[in-house]
């Protein structure tokens, strides 16, 4: 089955700071990993995909199957960055993509 | 880019009616299609995938007879919500993929039911 585990509902820090928002997953094939961003009244943006290895917003997340983590980072917080940050699991081909809990990450001036 | 197109983004329906939700793949074909249900400050909860031309796959715990997902075309599929009561209300995400892309969503639809 597949799970994803992001066991911070709420994280909190001043801007300027670094920022680790983490998640964990579980499943027997080869994942594949996703970050998804939430403004408020927005739509769900997708963020980060581990193929594609690239910074966006300066977001980077490594994919470790040894820890089964993929935990999204930035060195230094934006109040802008403020939203809510989903990650998610998929499958090779058509398989099912499956939310984290989801974590509010709140940027203090 | 993937384009999603989802109808209506709200809409406000009597108990005991039923409501038809549209999901469009514009600029792609969707060979799967994935619909959503999120409850205000949760997270997206799956709640059926479907193949073009196949019946939808429905997790655990979803109502199919409730829930009716048609994936008729490589570019539509729809999700009705039958009989209607004020527990259904919510907000409803569906996402596509077809070959070589990603999971592209649509903007949702909040259905409240009175």
């Amino acid at each position: 089955a597949q799970r994803v585990t992001q066991p911070e509902k709420l994280l909190s820090v001043f801007k300027g700071a670094p920022v680790e928002l983490k998640c964990n997953y579980s499943y027997s094939g080869s994942p594949e990993l996703f970050w998804y961003v939430q403004y408020s009244r927005q739509r769900l943006q997708l963020l980060l995909r581990h193929i594609s290895r690239e910074s966006i917003k300066g977001f980077t997340a490594d994919l470790n199957k040894g820890e089964t983590s993929f935990h999204l980072k930035k060195p230094f917080a934006q109040e802008e960055d403020s939203a809510m940050y989903y990650c998610a699991l998929g499958g090779q081909g058509a398989q099912k993509l499956v939310f984290g809990q989801g974590t509010r990450l709140t940027i203090n001036p | 880019g993937a384009v999603v197109s989802q109808h209506p983004s709200w809409v406000i329906c009597k108990s005991g009616t039923s409501v038809k939700i549209e999901c469009r793949s514009l600029d792609f074909q969707a060979t799967t299609m994935f619909w959503y249900r999120q409850f205000p400050k949760q997270s997206l909860m799956l709640m059926a995938t479907s193949n073009e031309g196949s019946k939808a796959t429905y997790e655990q715990g979803v109502e199919k007879d409730k829930f009716l997902i048609n994936h008729a075309s490589l570019t539509l599929s729809t999700l009705t919500v039958t009989s209607a009561h004020p527990e259904d209300s919510s907000f409803y995400i569906c996402s596509a993929r077809g070959s070589g892309t990603g999971y592209t969503f649509g903007s949702g639809t909040r259905l409240t039911v009175v």
